[in-house]
């Protein structure tokens, strides 16, 4: 079957580092995307991982681990406007993407 | 370059009328997906299309649900007789013919009352 495991909400303070964990499995796997929605409005693309390892850009992070069917989003000097939800998504066979429920990210200043 | 475009924002139905959604994707893309997203709920992949073609319906409900994606003019949603379950917001995705990453755009808010 076809499963993204990410946490339903998560909370921390503005300025600290907060990391977003994701396990999937699908029937079959090219890559790991993550995508940004604020409350009402479209989901917007943060990163794509093909690779096993980490691709930091800026204060976003994302790191894949393959054969562990692991990923994870690492916000950095967390802002109050990075209060949103953050989907993990396979992309899988035949140019599926599988999203999970994402993971609502409370910001306390 | 215009993002993708989805029309209209908000659409109130009755119960047992049709609803039409519209979703231009980005220039240049030829794919397009459409999801349904319910409050606190993730996006529920429904339908993908290429021009003139369906690819992957497996997420459409087998009754009064369409889609189509013609040679020229946008993608269109449909549903018809609609009921108070398929209020939710209804999200367009484009992507480009060779890559995976896809584009929303703005989604359209179904409300039946």
């Amino acid at each position: 079957g076809q499963n993204i495991d990410q946490p339903t909400e998560m909370t921390a303070t503005e300025g600290a580092i907060v990391q977003i964990n994701c396990t999937y499995q699908t029937s079959g796997f090219n890559g790991l995307f993550w995508y940004q929605q604020h409350a009402g409005e479209a989901p917007t693309f943060l990163s794509y991982n093909v690779l096993d390892g980490l691709e930091e850009k800026g204060r976003f992070s994302s790191f894949l681990s393959r054969s562990k069917g692991y990923s994870y989003l690492l916000l950095k000097e967390l802002q109050m406007k990075d209060s949103a939800s953050y989907l993990c998504a396979a992309d899988a066979r035949d140019d599926k993407i599988i999203f999970g429920k994402g993971t609502r990210l409370h910001i306390l200043p | 370059n215009a993002g993708v475009m989805q029309n209209p924002r908000h659409l109130v139905r009755r119960r047992g009328q049709e609803a039409r959604l519209r979703c231009s994707p980005m220039k240049g893309h030829s794919h397009v997906y459409w999801y349904r997203q319910l409050p606190e709920e993730g996006l529920k992949f429904m339908v993908y299309l290429q021009k003139e073609n369906i690819i992957d319906e497996s997420g459409m409900p087998k009754e009064r649900f369409s889609a189509e994606f013609p040679k020229e003019g946008p993608s269109i949603l449909r549903i018809q007789q609609v009921v108070r379950g398929d209020s939710a917001a209804y999200f367009c995705a484009s992507s480009p013919p060779i890559g995976s990453t896809q584009y929303f755009g703005p989604g359209t808010r179904l409300t039946v009352l």
